[in-house]
C-alpha cells in the first residue's frame, strides 16, 4: 500500500535559519504531493503541492519539488521566521486508476518550533 | 464564517457512551472525509463519502459509523466509546481527487 515518511521532529531552529523537512514515498503510478501545515488549535491548511515529477511547489517562501527517481517531496525554506512554528505534513493522493485514489495517505507529522 | 464547521469542538464523555461528531461545509464539495489524528501517527482516515449515496471505509472503521445526510453534512459516531478513541478528529472535503481538501478545526474528544 501507500506510504509517506516524514523525517523525525521535533525540529528547533533559530530565526531566518535554513528549514529542510525530508518526505519520501512509496506508491503506484505518479501521485499527487502535498504539503499542509497545521497551527496551533487549527485543522490543517494546504501548504503547497505538486502534481507531476519535476514539479515544484511553493508558497510564503517555502518549496518543495517532485522527485520521482528518489521519491522525495522534501521542503524548504531559506530564512525562517517564528510565524512558521507549526506541524508540518507530508501527503499523497494515489494517480487515478489506483485502489486509493481520492484518498489522502499522510506522513506522520513534524512539529516545527523558530526560536527568535 | 468557516468553510467547513465541526461540531463540538471538545467533548468530554464517558466509556460506554454513544457520541456524535457533526460536519458541515458550505464550499460545495462532493467529497466528505473523516480523520483522527494522534500523537507521531499523523493522520488516519476513518471513513469518505465521495457524495451522498456514497459511503466508504478508511484503514480504521472499527467502532465508528458514518451519516451524509446531505451534500453539505456528514456525521461521525461512536457506537459505545472507548478511551483508545480519545483523539483530535478531523472533517475535510474536497472537490475532485486530484484536488487539496480542505479541513475543519478538528473536535477534540476525551474519553474517560
Amino acid at each position: 500500500g501507500n506510504s509517506v515518511t516524514q523525517m523525525e521532529g521535533p525540529v528547533t531552529l533559530s530565526e531566518e535559519a535554513f528549514l529542510t523537512i525530508n518526505c519520501t514515498y512509496t506508491a503506484t503510478g505518479y501521485p499527487s504531493l502535498f504539503w499542509y501545515v497545521q497551527y496551533p488549535g487549527e485543522g490543517l491548511q494546504l501548504l503547497l503541492k505538486a502534481t507531476k515529477a519535476d514539479d515544484k511547489g511553493s508558497n510564503k517562501g517555502f518549496e518543495a519539488t517532485y522527485r520521482k527517481e528518489t521519491t522525495s517531496f522534501h521542503l524548504e525554506k531559506g530564512s525562517v521566521q517564528v510565524s512558521d512554528s507549526a506541524v508540518y505534513f507530508c501527503a499523497l493522493s494515489e494517480s487515478p486508476g489506483g485502489t486509493s485514489y481520492g484518498k489522502l495517505t499522510f506522513g506522520q507529522g513534524t512539529i516545527l518550533t523558530v526560536h527568535p | 464564517d468557516a468553510d467547513v464547521t465541526q461540531t463540538p469542538r471538545n467533548r468530554i464523555t464517558k466509556t460506554g457512551k454513544r457520541i456524535m461528531l457533526e460536519c458541515s461545509q458550505t464550499k460545495g464539495h462532493d467529497r466528505m472525509y473523516w480523520y483522527r489524528q494522534d500523537p507521531g501517527l499523523g493522520l488516519r482516515l476513518i471513513y469518505y463519502s465521495f457524495d451522498v449515496k456514497d459511503i466508504n471505509k478508511g484503514e480504521i472503521s472499527d467502532g465508528y459509523s458514518v451519516s451524509r445526510q446531505a451534500q453539505a453534512k456528514f456525521s461521525l459516531s461512536l457506537e459505545s466509546a472507548i478511551p483508545n478513541q480519545t483523539a483530535l478528529y478531523f472533517c475535510a472535503t474536497s472537490d475532485r481527487t486530484d484536488q487539496p481538501q480542505h479541513f475543519g478545526d478538528g473536535t477534540r474528544l476525551s474519553i474517560l
